[in-house]
């Protein structure tokens, strides 16, 4: 048990449509990575933000943005919403550093129609 | 650019029996991470052993280990006396050890595990 929480489990989105998605932990770990796992794939890095700041980024276009809170919780916004992007969405925590893991959480299954 | 290969979608096991599942990578660093996660049908990736490319002794956890082969950039998890409980998807993940890499975990395909009682 990580202590990483997401919000919601999944949902329903049409296409064109905007959405936000929230990770959050017990744990006040600093840093918060984003992955994006398409159906049968490995998840794919979107970015990482670190004390608020975005400290990395995957090969993502602009839409998918995100934010990193004082409490060190986080979001995921995603605009304009294209049939591509279902997938389930998962969020990492960790410290800030090489040698800390990444403790997972346990999605959210997004599904554009 | 880095990249993890998983060659095998799919694998079996016997309960109690040793299965080993497969990763390669490619990448000019030295400096690097290597783990192995668990995904189960819950969706919680959870870690299971982590290697660093500077150690050479082979990382263990109870009843997995790793053959890590930095020459050959192959990094492959023995799962020993199996249990249906193992039964998962398994990735393969690669992390730079450059500090201004962040943290970006690059993952393989996958492999998807079966404990057969």
């Amino acid at each position: 048990e990580t202590g990483v929480t997401q919000s919601p489990t999944h949902l329903i989105k049409t296409r064109g449509q905007q959405v936000t998605l929230r990770c959050s932990s017990q744990s006040g770990h600093n840093t918060v990575s984003w992955y994006q796992q398409a159906l049968g794939q490995g998840p794919q890095f979107i970015f990482q933000y670190y004390r608020e700041e975005e400290n990395g980024r995957g090969n993502f276009p602009p839409r998918f943005s995100g934010l990193q809170f004082p409490n060190y919780s986080s979001e995921l916004n995603v605009n304009a919403l294209e049939l591509d992007d279902s997938a389930l969405y998962l969020c990492a925590i960790s410290g800030q550093g090489i040698s800390y893991e990444q403790y997972f959480g346990p999605g959210t299954r997004l599904t554009v129609t | 650019a880095q990249t993890v290969t998983q060659s095998q979608p799919e694998m079996s096991v016997q309960e109690a029996e040793t299965v080993t599942l497969s990763c390669t990578y490619d990448t000019s660093e030295s400096d690097y991470y290597l783990f192995w996660y668990k995904q189960p049908p819950s969706r919680q990736m959870i870690l299971v052993i982590r290697q660093e490319a500077y150690k050479q002794q082979n990382a263990t956890e109870n009843r997995f280990s790793v053959n890590f082969q930095k020459a050959a950039k192959s990094f492959s998890l023995k799962i020993s006396d199996s249990q249906l409980g193992d039964a998962a998807m398994y990735f393969c993940a690669y992390r730079s050890g450059i500090y201004n890499q962040g943290g970006k975990l690059i993952f393989g395909q996958g492999t998807e595990l079966s404990v057969k009682p």
